[in-house]
């Protein structure tokens, strides 16, 4: 069974701090994506990766950062929290071809206060 | 740009009763993918629909892809407590690249018992 896993199923964050997210897949696929989930707003694109060092933004990428060292982990990183980035965050992984399933980490619960 | 719009946003049902959520689009799909999200849960993959007019059932659900490829369907038989939670459509995003998803907001199920 493909695995992606979180590093944190909920955080607190303050105002102003650097806030890391990371996700881990264990299915050797080449894309990787983040996205929140808001109540009514269903699921939004952050960023992807579709390969090693490459990223592309995704529809509301403003205030994140992500990074893709090694090909089974992507990083979102949201350099100086704000409480308007509280939210659940999911990562998701799927192999190169379009067109193929995307598996979900189980998500984190960030609230920035 | 390219939209895949689900209908409703909300369903409540009393048990035993059907379920339907559908899911358009202004133009031609490859294929169409359906995922169920529980509460407190993550978005989980159902079903890949490719070929026009498909029809595809799990159980008590559904699948359906229209003969344009434009529009698809997901109906439950008999809901039952367990089906509660978010059926989201999605679709490639041909404006992207890599295996990107567009997904639709989701409906969510609520089940009487």
């Amino acid at each position: 069974d493909v695995k992606v896993t979180q590093s944190s199923r909920y955080l607190v964050k303050r105002t102003g701090e650097k806030v890391f997210l990371e996700c881990v897949q264990d299915m050797d696929h080449e894309n990787m994506f983040w996205y929140r989930q808001d109540p009514g707003l269903g699921l939004r694109l952050i960023y992807f990766s579709y390969d090693v060092k490459m990223k592309e933004k995704g529809d509301i990428p403003e205030g994140y950062s992500v990074s893709r060292e090694k090909k089974e982990r992507f990083s979102l990183i949201l350099e100086s929290a704000s409480t308007n980035q509280t939210s659940m965050y999911l990562c998701a992984s799927s192999f190169g071809t379009p067109g193929h399933e995307q598996y979900f980490g189980p998500g984190t619960r960030l609230t920035v206060t | 740009g390219q939209q895949v719009m689900q209908i409703p946003q909300y369903q409540h049902v009393q048990e035993g009763e059907d379920f339907t959520t559908y899911c358009n689009s202004s133009t031609t799909l490859s294929n169409i993918q359906w995922y169920k999200q529980r509460p407190g849960g993550h978005p989980v993959f159902l079903i890949q629909l490719v070929k026009s007019g498909e029809v595809k059932k799990q159980k008590r659900l559904t699948f359906q892809f229209g003969e344009a490829k434009k529009n698809s369907s997901l109906h439950i038989t008999a809901t039952q407590t367990t089906d509660v939670g978010t059926y989201f459509c999605a679709a490639p995003d041909y404006g992207g690249s890599q295996g990107n998803l567009i997904f639709g907001k989701g409906t969510k199920l609520s089940v009487k018992p």
